[in-house]
This record gives structure tokens, sequence and C-alpha cells, in this order.
């Protein structure tokens, strides 16, 4: 069993919908957990990180963790064309935070 | 500021054929990753260097070696190219390893092996 399940869709949404991208995990030691962006052929870009449990939120986009249910969601708001990517998950622990675990993303369709 | 840059882009092998990926980063960060990604699937490490001098396994580092030359660059070998190792790999770059730093990652080098 993997330590980082994301649901795999695709997903595709009209614009302006809210969408809801979630990530399950096994490893209790994870304490970062971090949302990352890639469009089609490039390399992925940290959207947002959050410590612990909680919400962290930055403009559209929405960053929750439940550590009691080990699972993370990321929400965007009012979606455009340009939110159309794959979405990653990734997570770590306290020791040797820098090195991830990934999950397998989730492809993100905004349809105009 | 060019940011991690990755040398080439684009490469076929033939299987038993060597080549080395080159990885720069202008950033000025302490630490530096290889990662491979599979259709349909998220990042996998292969290797990682905490510091200059330092290099460690990471989830798959079989078929490949590694080199941190010096602070900015660090590049991924594939001695014996395998049809298994047909793959996107990223490098990417952080502060440090033992904080959760944003990665940086580069545009990626898209390698076919026959």
């Amino acid at each position: 069993q993997k330590e980082v399940e994301q649901d795999p869709g695709p997903l595709s949404v009209p614009e302006g919908a809210i969408v809801s991208l979630n990530c399950t995990y096994s490893n209790s030691a994870f304490q970062y957990f971090m949302w990352y962006r890639q469009y089609s052929r490039k390399g992925p870009e940290l959207l947002m990180y959050t410590y612990s449990s909680g919400n962290k939120e930055d403009g559209r986009f929405t960053a929750q963790v439940d550590k009691s249910s080990k699972y993370i969601s990321l929400f965007i708001r009012d979606s455009q064309p340009s939110d159309s990517a794959t979405y990653l998950c990734a997570m770590s622990g306290n020791t040797n935070a820098g090195k991830s675990t990934f999950g397998d993303g989730t492809t993100l369709t905004v349809k105009p | 500021n060019a940011g991690v840059t990755q040398t080439p882009k684009f490469q076929v092998l033939k299987t038993g054929q060597s080549m080395t990926l080159q990885c720069a980063q202008d950033m000025n960060h302490n630490s530096m990753y290889w990662y491979r990604q599979d259709p349909g699937m998220g990042l996998r490490l292969i290797y990682y260097s905490a510091s200059e001098g330092t290099t460690d396994k990471g989830e798959v580092p079989n078929g490949y070696n590694v080199s941190r030359l010096n602070k900015r660059e660090f590049s991924l070998r594939l001695e014996s190219a395998a049809p298994s190792q047909t793959s996107v790999y990223f490098c990417a770059s952080s502060e440090r390893l033992n904080l959760p730093d944003t990665q940086y990652f580069g545009p990626g080098t898209r390698l076919t092996v026959l």
C-alpha cells in the first residue's frame, strides 16, 4: 500500500465551479503537507504548504489538513481555465523534511 | 536568475548506452534532488544531496549514479540504460534538506530508451 493515495481523476468542471482535490496518507509521522501544480510538459511548482492540522488560504486556494483522519484537501474557488493542470499532493516528516512523498496527481480541466 | 536548469530537454537512447543528465541551480541552495515521473504517477525520488559533498539514495536508486560536482551542479548518470528507465526526469533544489522549503523544479528531461 502506498503511503500517499490521491484521488485519481481526471476531473472536468465548468468555469466558476468549486473544485475539491483530496489525498489520504498512512504515515502518522507526516507533519508538512504540500500542494504542487504541474502544467503539461513543465516541472511542478509549489502552490501551498501547511504544517500539522488546520486550514490555510491563499486567494482562491484553500488547503485543509485533518491529521486525525489522515486526510488533506485543496479547494479551488471560482475555478478558471488557467487552473487546468495536474495537482500533486506531497508530504514529509520533521526529520529530513525536504524529502517529500508525492501522490500520483489529479488532472483537472476547467472548461470555459 | 534562471532557477533550475536541466540539459538535455529530450534524449533517445538504445538499451545499454550510457548518458549523463545535467542540472544546475543559481539560487545558492544547499540541497538538490533527482526525481523520475512516469505516466499517471507522482514523483519518485532517485537520489538527493543534502549539501555539497554528500549524496544519498532515495526511493528508486537502482541503475543510477549521481555526482554533486559543486554547490550549483548535480548530475545523474545512467551507466547502462534499460527500457524501464524511460521516464521524465526532474531535478529540484531547496535551501536545506531539514526544512520543508519550497522545492524549485527544473523543466525536466524526457528520456526514451529503446
